[in-house]
This record gives C-alpha cells, sequence and structure tokens, in this order.
C-alpha cells in the first residue's frame, strides 16, 4: 500500500536559517513526489514535483527538494528561511501506475519561522 | 496553473440537513477531484469526478453520502447529505490537466455543522 510519512508535526527554525521539512514514502515503482503549501484558511499550493530526471528539483518561493531512492525519502528545503514561509506543508505521492491520479498525503508539518 | 473558485467558502450547516459545494473552473481540465480535510488532519480523497458518467468513490466514501455531479469539463459539484457534526471538515477541489502529473486546488469549503 502506498504511504506516505513526515515525522515531525512541528518544525522550528529561526529566520534567515535553512530550513528542512522531512517526508519518506512507501510506494511500488518510481514514486511521482510533491510538495503543497498550506497557509491559514487558504486552500493548498503547489510547490514542486518530483516526476524523473535530477535528484534536486526546484520549485516556487525559494524551495527545493532533494529525492533519495535509497532512502525513500523527499525532503523538503530551503537556503534562507523567511516568517512568510510559516505555514502548513504537505508532502504528496502518486504511483505512476495509478490510473485515476490520486494523491495520498502525509500528515502534515507545520513550519513556524520566528524572526 | 488553473484558477478554480469554490463556493461557498464557508457555511455552518444544521444536523440533517445537506449542502452542494461548488467547484468552477477556468479552462476545462482532463481529471477533477474531491478532497476532504477533517480538522487538524491531513487530506483524503473522496471521489474521482467524471465528466459524463459516475463518480469514483475511495473507499469509506458512498454515492449517497456524498453525490458528485460533473456536467462538463469545467464544472462539478460534490454534495454533503444528511450530514452530522463529524462532517464538519474542509472540503476542496483538485483538477489536473492530460499530459501533466500536477494537481491544482481551490480554496476550499470550511463547513461547520452543528
Amino acid at each position: 500500500a502506498q504511504s506516505v510519512a513526515q515525522p515531525e508535526d512541528q518544525v522550528n527554525v529561526a529566520e534567515g536559517n535553512p530550513l528542512t521539512v522531512k517526508c519518506t514514502y512507501s510506494v511500488s515503482g518510481n514514486p511521482y513526489l510533491f510538495w503543497y503549501v498550506q497557509y491559514p484558511n487558504r486552500g493548498l499550493q503547489f510547490l514542486l514535483k518530483y516526476i524523473t530526471g535530477d535528484n534536486l528539483v526546484k520549485g516556487s518561493y525559494g524551495f527545493e527538494a532533494e529525492f533519495n531512492k535509497s532512502q525513500t525519502s523527499f525532503h523538503l528545503k530551503k537556503p534562507s528561511a523567511l516568517v512568510s514561509d510559516s505555514a502548513l506543508y504537505f508532502c504528496a505521492v502518486r504511483s505512476p501506475t495509478s490510473n485515476t491520479g490520486k494523491l495520498i498525503f502525509g500528515q502534515g508539518t507545520t513550519l513556524q519561522v520566528k524572526p | 496553473s488553473a484558477v478554480i473558485s469554490q463556493k461557498p467558502s464557508r457555511d455552518i450547516c444544521q444536523r440533517g440537513t445537506s449542502l452542494t459545494i461548488q467547484c468552477q473552473v477556468d479552462s476545462q481540465v482532463t481529471m477533477m477531484f474531491w478532497y476532504r480535510q477533517q480538522p487538524g488532519q491531513s487530506l483524503t480523497l473522496i471521489a474521482t469526478a467524471n465528466q459524463g458518467s459516475e463518480a469514483t468513490y475511495e473507499s469509506g466514501f458512498v454515492i449517497d453520502k456524498f453525490p458528485i455531479s460533473r456536467p462538463n469539463l469545467t464544472f462539478s459539484t460534490l454534495t454533503v447529505s444528511n450530514m452530522s457534526p463529524e462532517d464538519s471538515s474542509i472540503y476542496l477541489c483538485s483538477v489536473g490537466y492530460r499530459g501533466t502529473d500536477t494537481q491544482y486546488f481551490g480554496p476550499g469549503t470550511r463547513l461547520t455543522v452543528l
């Protein structure tokens, strides 16, 4: 069965410091991996995805994520955090064999960036 | 990416009533989905809205409780029927295009059932 784990409920970083939000997955075959961000009282915004190619993918707002097949991970990173990055972050996976496009989401990680 | 709107943005409803949520996209899309996000929880797929045919429901969700329509390639509705407080959630539609694997989400409908 497909699954996604975000082991940290909350990540706290100081503004200007690098941030990492962790995600591990379990899916048969080569996964399609996604990161979304949700600001309070808002829908989900797409940040970035990995389908194939370079393991390091770059996305919106200066975020990037590294696909590591051996560790089945897809951690979200940013070199220098901003207070405005504070939000709820979701990792999601889709099986390439799925013909429905269904996304499986992790539990979410709240990122708190303090000034 | 698509511009997706949902109506209503929020509602407070009484137990036993039904609410229909609309999802409108500014362009034709291949796939439309409905997700539920219960308070403090992650997103769970309710169903895939199929244009011109019955929706495909995920395990644990049934058509009688969550009837879905998709009359064309830009519009879908989700009805939450015979509501109970356990149905209090954010309901989000998402869309996908043929040839791309990314889903884009609407702003969500925040439902509170008293």
